[in-house]
């Protein structure tokens, strides 16, 4: 089983269409959570961490299960550069370090 | 003001062949990584470097071989090129644990090909 397992898509979705991306990880020691963007033949960035309270930021919200082990992305009013390929990204990293695994991503198609 | 930089940003070169990567970034972080992002897309950390010292070897072949000469400053090492080792090689780095900010800042990848 992977560690982070996502849907690879392709989500084709129109202008303004509210999308919904969702993942799930093996390791309960894990500490921290993302979600990154990667454009193509670009490299990651960061594009908001993901809290068990859930978070918001704009027209993205993040949301933590840690029961579940899931966690999930939500875009509302999809623009055409919303179109990338998003990355769940969980760190399992002990004291002194960070080990992030990523998920081999969902890439996001924002049409006309 | 790029961050994190590498060079080259392609390379093409024959198997058998000893290649390197440099990696420097202008961040003061304390922490550097390499990832390889293969044909798939999928990413894997390879090693991670905090104030020089090894931290993290993920069961890389030892034909690969970090080098941080200071904090600065991580460089990638590979000797007896692969078909396999075709691949985009992206440095990171991220701040000190106890900060706010788990981020880690990517370069902008080396696009690695064995012919």
């Amino acid at each position: 089983r992977k560690e982070v397992e996502q849907d690879p898509g392709p989500f084709n979705v129109p202008e303004g269409a509210t999308v919904a991306f969702n993942c799930t990880y093996s390791n309960s020691a894990s500490q921290s959570f993302f979600w990154y963007r990667q454009d193509c033949r670009k490299e990651p960035k960061l594009l908001m961490s993901v809290y068990s309270s859930g978070n918001e930021d704009g027209r993205f919200t993040a949301q933590l299960n840690r029961a579940s082990q899931y966690i999930s992305l939500l875009i509302r009013d999809s623009k055409l550069s919303d179109s990338a390929t998003y990355l769940c990204v969980v760190n399992i990293g002990a004291y002194n370090t960070d080990k992030l695994i990523f998920g081999t991503g969902t890439r996001l198609q924002v049409f006309p | 003001d790029t961050a994190v930089s590498q060079t080259p940003k392609y390379l093409v070169t024959q198997m058998g062949n000893d290649k390197s990567i440099k990696c420097e970034q202008n961040l003061g972080h304390d922490t550097m990584y390499w990832y390889k992002q293969d044909s798939k897309k999928f990413l894997k950390i390879m090693f991670s470097y905090n104030n020089k010292e090894l931290i993290i070897n993920e069961t890389v072949p030892n034909r690969f071989s970090p080098k941080s000469p200071d904090k600065a400053h991580l460089n990638l090492h590979i000797n007896s090129l692969e078909l396999g080792d075709s691949a985009v090689y992206f440095c990171a780095s991220s701040p000190p644990r106890h900060t706010t900010s788990y981020e880690q800042y990517f370069g902008p990848g080396t696009r690695l090909t064995v012919t």
